[in-house]
Parts: C-alpha cells; sequence; structure tokens
C-alpha cells in the first residue's frame, strides 16, 4: 500500500491563480480530511469527508472547496489564491469507527504552497 | 482559539533519560486523543491513541496518560532516544473534528 499521497510537493502562485491539491489514499478509508500548517502551529482543520459525496466544513474553510466522488481521492481546490493561503498542507485518512472519528489518522507527505 | 495546548513549546532532554510532555484540552466532549510525532519536513506521524474510558495505554516505549479531571494528557518516552527528536502534538477528536495543539520541539543532548 502507498497510503496517502498528495501532489504537488510544492507549488508557487500568484495572487488570484487557482490551482488543485491532490490527495488519494488507497486504504478503503471512508474518512479523509485537510489540513493547514502555518510555521510553529499546530494543523487547522479545513475541510473533511466521512464518505463519498459527503463534505463538511472544518475549522478554517474559507477559500476552499472540496468533493469526494470517490473512496479513494479528496482534492482541494483554492478558486483564488491568496498569500494568506501559503502554507503547509495536509491530507490525512482513517477508518471511522461507528458515529465518530474514533481511530487514528494517517497522513501524506504534504504540499507546500507559495502564493506570491 | 485552540481547544488543545501543550504546556511547554520546547524540551530539551539527555539522551537515555525519559521525556514527559504535557498537554492540556479544554473540550470535556472530546472523546478521543492521539500523540502524533512530526518531522522536519514530513507528514504527522501517529504515536499512540487514548479513549476516553481508558487513563493510561503503553506503547513501545510510550505511555499515554488521560486525566479527565483536570483535562490533561501526557505522554512518556522511555529511554529517549536520538531519533526521538520532533515536534511532538496532542491531538482531540470530537465527532468527526480532530484538533491540535501547537506542538512541543524535543531536542535530544547526546
Amino acid at each position: 500500500n502507498a497510503g496517502v499521497t498528495q501532489t504537488p510537493k510544492f507549488q508557487v502562485l500568484k495572487t488570484g491563480q487557482s490551482m488543485t491539491l491532490q490527495c488519494a489514499q488507497d486504504m478503503n478509508h471512508e474518512y479523509m480530511s485537510w489540513y493547514r500548517q502555518d510555521p510553529g502551529m499546530g494543523l487547522r482543520l479545513i475541510h473533511y469527508s466521512v464518505g463519498a459525496g459527503i463534505t463538511d466544513q472544518g475549522e478554517v474553510p474559507n477559500g476552499y472547496n472540496v468533493s469526494r466522488s470517490t473512496t479513494e481521492d479528496f482534492p482541494l481546490r483554492l478558486l483564488s489564491a491568496a498569500p494568506s493561503q501559503t502554507s503547509v498542507y495536509f491530507c490525512a485518512s482513517s477508518s471511522q469507527r461507528g458515529a465518530k472519528l474514533q481511530e487514528t489518522q494517517y497522513f501524506g507527505p504534504g504540499t507546500r504552497l507559495l502564493v506570491l | 482559539g485552540e481547544s488543545v495546548g501543550l504546556h511547554l513549546p520546547t524540551l530539551s532532554v539527555q539522551e537515555g533519560d525519559n521525556s514527559i510532555i504535557n498537554c492540556a484540552y479544554s473540550n470535556s466532549a472530546s472523546d478521543y486523543f492521539i500523540w502524533y510525532k512530526q518531522e522536519s519536513g514530513k507528514g504527522p506521524q501517529f504515536i499512540i491513541d487514548i479513549r476516553s474510558n481508558m487513563d493510561k495505554r503503553q506503547g513501545q516505549r510510550v505511555t499515554v496518560l488521560l486525566n479527565k479531571t483536570v483535562k490533561h494528557l501526557s505522554l512518556q518516552i522511555a529511554a529517549t532516544q536520538p531519533g526521538d527528536s520532533a515536534v511532538y502534538f496532542c491531538a482531540e477528536s470530537n465527532d468527526y473534528k480532530l484538533s491540535f495543539g501547537a506542538g512541543t520541539t524535543v531536542t535530544v543532548r547526546a
């Protein structure tokens, strides 16, 4: 198993440009999520999904869109990039225990994004 | 603000000594807690977890303690090794959302 994979590893954008960060997992996990990590801070939840066709907002969703058309993939879209979105983005996946997140999340290697 | 936080941003420990990393959480409804290790340039890596119906759980060289009365979580690392140098995060789960603390940077002295 490859686990959780993310592409690209690095990206530089100009303000106003759009892009999609890709995330895929091959563990048949129902739960997938996106976080951003800023210097000296912990991870903050952007969006999450509990299964194909179901997404919901996390702590910092503004400026980001997601969709979940398959179990394996959970792309994160920036429609109009802003310098405040300069960060490291991590995707994670997990199995679920009933109606709650009660199993560990496995993280991808991250995408480093710089918005000029 | 953040619902989970670590008491100290940095910890320096002598190789071979035991390390204790502390974390306070504020959401009494949280029922699942995880410790992660993050090395430079990598994603967080699972270390150990504990559910709210337990107060202690042991892994290989690591122990997590949960005190729900004072909403405190700690990670103990036995016989700390140079490879343990990293940033350590605690996280709490409430339904489907995971909240992270700011992290403690552990440096192991030879």
